[in-house]
């Protein structure tokens, strides 16, 4: 069953705006992550979160987690077009559990 | 390049036919995974393996799918008697078991169409 609910469904944006993308769980986890799928190709892994982590940083990505909302946030600073693409949160110990999916599209 | 290839890219076959997908994880790797995405939708979850144990199955993942991963390195997925409900992207990842993460590298999935 799907986990993660990402939110909102679509965003776009200028380049050099930045982009937040929520996510939304139901079970308790042990981490979170973030990964990001161009059209028509496999998942690239962004970032993972730990359960006792609050915020995290990887280069132009920041991402943060409350547990006690069971959500999650990821800013993407400073967009550029290489950013367009869609963003997924997944959930799970084991198989990961995946939501629907942010579609970014950032404009030139 | 070391990372999960899949095979092959594309399939397109009639409806009633037998298709087989192979999958190399990287080669450290001990978990592996099988996903199903449709388009519009997030990956959901078909099947893992662990080393050449096959730990969980999704109730997806009907009669006509079976997969194996024999020796623990490659697997393969089969679907006999495809259907076209079984179009979609089939995704492969792998990982390395380590505390409690599953950091899972994806390969770039083979796209089945089904006539």
């Amino acid at each position: 069953s799907q986990q993660g609910e990402e939110d909102p469904q679509a965003l776009s944006i200028q380049e050099g705006e930045n982009a937040t993308m929520n996510c939304s769980y139901k079970t308790s986890i042990n981490n979170l992550q973030w990964y990001r799928q161009n059209s028509g190709r496999g998942l690239v892994h962004l970032i993972l979160i730990r359960s006792n982590e609050r915020e995290k940083h990887s280069g132009r990505l920041r991402v943060t987690l409350d547990t006690s909302k069971k959500s999650s946030s990821l800013l993407i600073t400073a967009s550029r077009a290489a950013d367009t693409a869609s963003y997924f949160c997944a959930t799970g110990y084991g198989y990961a559990r995946f939501g629907a999916g942010t579609r970014l599209t950032v404009k030139p | 390049d070391t990372g999960v290839s899949q095979n092959p890219r594309h399939k397109i076959t009639k409806r009633g036919q037998n298709v087989t997908f192979r999958c190399d994880p990287i080669s450290e790797h001990n978990r592996l995974y099988w996903y199903r995405q449709t388009l519009g939708q997030g990956p959901e979850f078909l099947t893992y393996f662990q080393n050449e144990a096959q730990l969980e199955k999704s109730r997806l993942l009907s009669d006509r799918f079976s997969a194996e991963r024999p020796k623990g390195s490659f697997s393969t997925l089969e679907i006999q008697r495809t259907e076209q409900g079984d179009s979609a992207m089939y995704l492969c990842a792998s990982s390395l078991v380590l505390d409690l993460t599953d950091t899972q590298y994806f390969g770039p999935g083979t796209r089945l169409t089904v006539l």
